[in-house]
């Protein structure tokens, strides 16, 4: 069965400075993999997605992510955060039964 | 893509008493599928969705505490019955359309 796991519940980082933000997932065919964030009092949005092809993926808002199949591993990151960042953010495995496994999610927190 | 709409956006409800939720998608879709996302956690599927046969629920849900209709491959609702403050939760549905998860908005439950 698929499973996600996001390393760390929360991520604390002072503006301008960058972040990652950490997932791994378990699966044993291949998976899509995606990064939704959740505002404060708001609905998943997508960030990006790796559906094939080239493993840096770019998305929304400057961040990135890279697929590492070697490690199972689907990181975000971003070179200079924003207080605007600040949110929740789950990465996902979409499975072969079209449904979405969530990781826990990680609160990034960005500090003045 | 997809559009989807819920109804209501959110909800104040009296213990014991039972919530509909409804659900409208702007195209045909085989599958749709409801999500939990309790305060400060992720989300976790209810279950999916059929068109024309019962819901399949996971793990830990029962079609008692969680009866699903989808009457057409546009619409689906969800009931939560005799609920409890532990009800209190986000509710989103959300569709799969090529490879990737689409969500609605989601209804914010609180249970008082």
């Amino acid at each position: 069965a698929q499973s996600v796991t996001q390393l760390d519940s929360q991520v604390p980082v002072f503006e301008e400075a960058p972040v990652e933000l950490r997932c791994n997932y378990s699966s044993s065919v291949s998976v899509y993999l995606f990064w939704y964030v959740q505002y404060p009092n708001q609905g998943l949005q997508l960030l990006l997605k790796y559906l094939s092809g080239s493993t840096l993926v770019k998305g929304i808002n400057g961040f990135e992510a890279e697929f590492n199949k070697s490690q199972t591993s689907f990181h975000l990151r971003k070179p200079s955060v924003h207080i605007s960042d600040t949110a929740e953010y789950f990465c996902a495995v979409y499975t072969g039964g079209f449904k979405t496994i969530f990781g826990a999610g990680t609160r990034l927190f960005v500090k003045a | 893509s997809a559009v989807i709409s819920q109804k209501p956006s959110r909800d104040i409800c009296q213990r014991g008493t039972s919530l509909t939720i409804q659900c409208q998608v702007d195209s045909q879709v085989t599958m749709m599928f409801w999500y939990r996302q309790q305060p400060g956690q992720s989300l976790t599927l209810i279950a999916t969705a059929n068109q024309g046969s019962e819901a399949t629920y996971e793990s830990g849900f029962v079609i008692d505490k969680f009866p699903i209709s989808r009457p057409n491959l546009t619409f689906s609702t969800l009931t939560v019955s005799n609920m409890s403050p532990e009800d209190s939760s986000i509710y989103l549905c959300s569709v799969p359309m090529n490879t990737e998860a689409f969500f609605g908005q989601g209804t914010r439950l609180t249970v008082v």
